[in-house]
């Protein structure tokens, strides 16, 4: 919901622009990332993934590019539009105990679409 | 697409009171969370399920318990609400390790839960 986006880092855009929201994670083990959308009222919504075994993934108008070496994820959103005003945030996964995937989930970005 | 239906959108409660918060996906997934996101603290993993009748601890168990008696369905019980427990609460679902694993979790609209 709306409290979502309090005391989150913000990116302000404008409509038309790229807009790109970066992500570090903690877990040199990680093999599986994923990108999250969440919306004013809202759970999060799945984007777009990548897998440790690539640098690069694209989507419609989203590009995710990850660097292990530096633990850095980032969302790439071409042509921004207002539709694209939410929270994002990045997902890691790694093999957990028992053989379950044990997911961190980032904290999140707000971002603003300027008309 | 999958579908994940969380049962109230809203939900007012007072203190003491035994809470439940239901569950369901149509999809078939082993796998079964619940969240609670409170601003400035991220999603927190509350408890998860991987199989019928099967729960392990998440991040923050204290004070709530789970059930799942059919695999489409994933509960939380607030045992004794109190105040803290005010929150917004997510669930999700994914494939599980036995269906390929390694698959982004699908999330409920969430239940904005009051505490009074």
């Amino acid at each position: 919901g709306e409290s979502v986006g309090l005391h989150l880092p913000t990116l302000s855009v404008q409509e038309g622009d790229n807009s790109i929201i970066n992500c570090a994670y903690s877990n040199s083990a990680s093999d599986y990332f994923i990108w999250y959308k969440q919306e004013s009222g809202k759970g999060p919504q799945f984007i777009i993934d990548i897998r440790s075994n690539m640098d690069k993934r694209q989507g419609q108008r989203v590009t995710v590019l990850l660097n292990k070496t530096v633990k850095h994820l980032s969302l790439q959103i071409a042509a921004t539009q207002p539709g694209d005003s939410a929270v994002y945030f990045c997902a890691e996964n790694r093999g957990g105990s028992g053989g379950y995937q044990k997911v961190t989930f980032g904290t999140g970005t707000k971002l603003q679409v300027i008309p | 697409d999958v579908k994940v239906t969380q049962s109230s959108r809203y939900l007012v409660k007072r203190t003491g009171e035994k809470v439940f918060l239901e569950c369901v996906q149509d999809m078939d997934h082993e796998n079964m969370f619940w969240y609670r996101q409170d601003p400035g603290l991220g999603l927190r993993l509350i408890y998860f399920s991987y199989d019928v009748k099967m729960k392990e601890k998440g991040d923050i168990p204290e004070g709530y318990s789970v059930s799942r008696e059919k695999k489409e369905r994933f509960s939380l019980i607030l045992e004794s609400a109190s105040t803290n427990q005010t929150s917004m609460y997510l669930c999700a679902s994914s494939k599980g390790v036995r269906q390929g694993g390694n698959q982004p979790q699908h999330f409920g609209d969430g239940t904005r839960l009051s505490i009074l």
